[in-house]
């Protein structure tokens, strides 16, 4: 069974900083790895997919990293701003379905 | 990219009562799915809606609790029946085409009372 996990479970850091937040994943037969954005009491942004085949993907201030192998995934964020407060989920899709298994998120602040 | 919307998006219902979640896509999907957030928690995949067809739940939701329709590739509805206070949660619709990105709707916030 996936399991997804998140690093850290929550962040703290002033406008400006770069940060990474972290995800791994237990079953590294995976078809794509997909990072989403929460606002409270929101519904899911699609932020960025990759692809098991690639090792990253980029919009605008956002990178996300895939090591399949490893069962890692990263998304750093440049130039953090307090309009990127909200939870980051991470997400896997398996090899041999279609289902999303979630992370339990990463619950950021950028204070200004 | 796909467009989800939701009705209602939030709403307060009594212990023992159901309620009807509408979910529509402003473009044809492959998959529709259901999840649950509960309060705190992240998301938890309901079930698989087929289009014409029974719906096909994970472990630990069946259809009486969570019966669920696809009349078509752009339209589902999640009904949570006999409804008590540990329903109260975020019901999220998504749907994506084979193994693309999958899109979520903004959700149905719903609390029993």
């Amino acid at each position: 069974k996936q399991e997804v996990t998140q690093i850290p479970a929550a962040l703290s850091v002033p406008e400006g900083e770069n940060l990474v937040l972290n995800c791994s994943f237990t079953d590294s037969a995976i078809y794509n790895l997909q990072w989403f954005r929460q606002d409270p009491g929101k519904g899911l942004t699609s932020l960025l997919l990759i692809q098991s085949s690639q090792r990253e993907q980029t919009s605008g201030r956002l990178n996300a990293s895939l090591d399949k192998s490893s069962g890692r995934s990263t998304l750093y964020i440049a130039a953090s701003q307090p309009g990127d407060s909200a939870t980051y989920l991470c997400a896997v899709r398996g090899g041999s379905n279609y289902k999303l298994t979630f992370g339990k998120g990463t619950l950021l602040t950028v204070n200004p | 990219s796909a467009v989800i919307s939701q009705k209602p998006s939030r709403d307060i219902c009594q212990r023992g009562t159901s309620l009807t979640i509408q979910c529509q896509v402003d473009s044809q999907v492959t998959m529709m799915f259901w999840y649950r957030q509960q309060p705190g928690q992240s998301l938890t995949l309901i079930a698989t809606a087929n289009q014409g067809s029974e719906a096909t739940y994970e472990s630990g939701f069946v259809i009486d609790k969570f019966p669920i329709s696809r009349p078509n590739l752009t339209f589902s509805t999640l009904t949570v029946s006999n409804m008590s206070p540990e329903d109260s949660s975020i019901y999220l619709c998504s749907g994506g085409t084979g193994g693309d990105e999958q899109y979520f709707g903004p959700g149905t916030r719903l609390t029993v009372t």
